[in-house]
């Protein structure tokens, strides 16, 4: 069974309209990653966290909160979509830092209009 | 800059042809990682390597970390294949075990 699930699969807001995208991860790992991937840029970094109720900034994340409730669970807010933000999202976790390997989610689809 | 480079970018092959796919790296690194992604699809790792060969059926994955690069090796290709295949690393000293993906190479396989 998938060890990473995102929810939902894919979306479409409208602009300035709050968007909240889940992640759930079940490897016990401690850190989680939010990713965005466009075309030409491959993915990229928006938020990550090593703890609950910790998150750090990635290498893009203006625009962009995190939460992280819970050891399993890392959330990616939109307060205010734009259409910048049409992209699709990837969720990831890790068990220790230090170059282990990261397990992705099935990715979800955003379309700002 | 940046700091994974793919090549090639795209690359066409007859079923039953052999392929390199190469990634370099401008700094040093602690890990690397293979993807596989259809159009539109999720990511599949495909291989976890920080240094060394590793091989699963068809695909063989070699990391040199002294020259910063890593390569995957795809032989018999099938159509099967076709996708885009992503390399990601992992920074030295970088906090958060982040990883710096490449641009991808987007590899064709025809019958």
């Amino acid at each position: 069974e998938a060890a990473v699930t995102q929810s939902p699969r894919s979306k479409v807001a409208v602009t300035g309209g709050k968007v909240t995208l889940s992640c759930h991860q079940t490897n016990n790992h401690d850190y989680m990653y939010w990713y965005r991937q466009d075309t030409g840029h491959g993915l990229r970094l928006i938020h990550y966290s090593y703890v609950a109720d910790s998150t750090e900034k990635g290498d893009i994340p203006d625009g962009y909160k995190a939460s992280r409730p819970s050891q399993e669970n890392f959330s990616l807010i939109l307060e205010l979509a734009s259409l910048s933000q049409t992209a699709v999202y990837f969720c990831a976790s890790s068990d220790e830092d230090w170059g282990d390997e990261q397990y992705f989610g099935p990715g979800t689809r955003l379309t700002v209009l | 800059g940046q700091q994974v480079q793919q090549s090639p970018t795209s690359l066409v092959l007859q079923e039953g042809e052999n392929a390199e796919l190469q990634c370099n790296f401008s700094t040093s690194l602690n890990s690397m990682q293979w993807f596989y992604q259809r159009p539109g699809g999720s990511l599949i790792s495909v291989f976890y390597n920080p240094s060394g060969t590793k091989q699963s059926g068809r695909l063989t994955s070699t990391t040199v970390i002294k020259e910063r690069r890593s390569s995957l090796h795809i032989s018999s290709s099938q159509i099967t294949d076709s996708g885009t295949y992503l390399c990601a690393m992992a920074p030295y000293g970088s906090s958060g075990n982040k990883l710096i993906f490449g641009i991808g190479t987007l590899l064709s396989v025809k019958p």
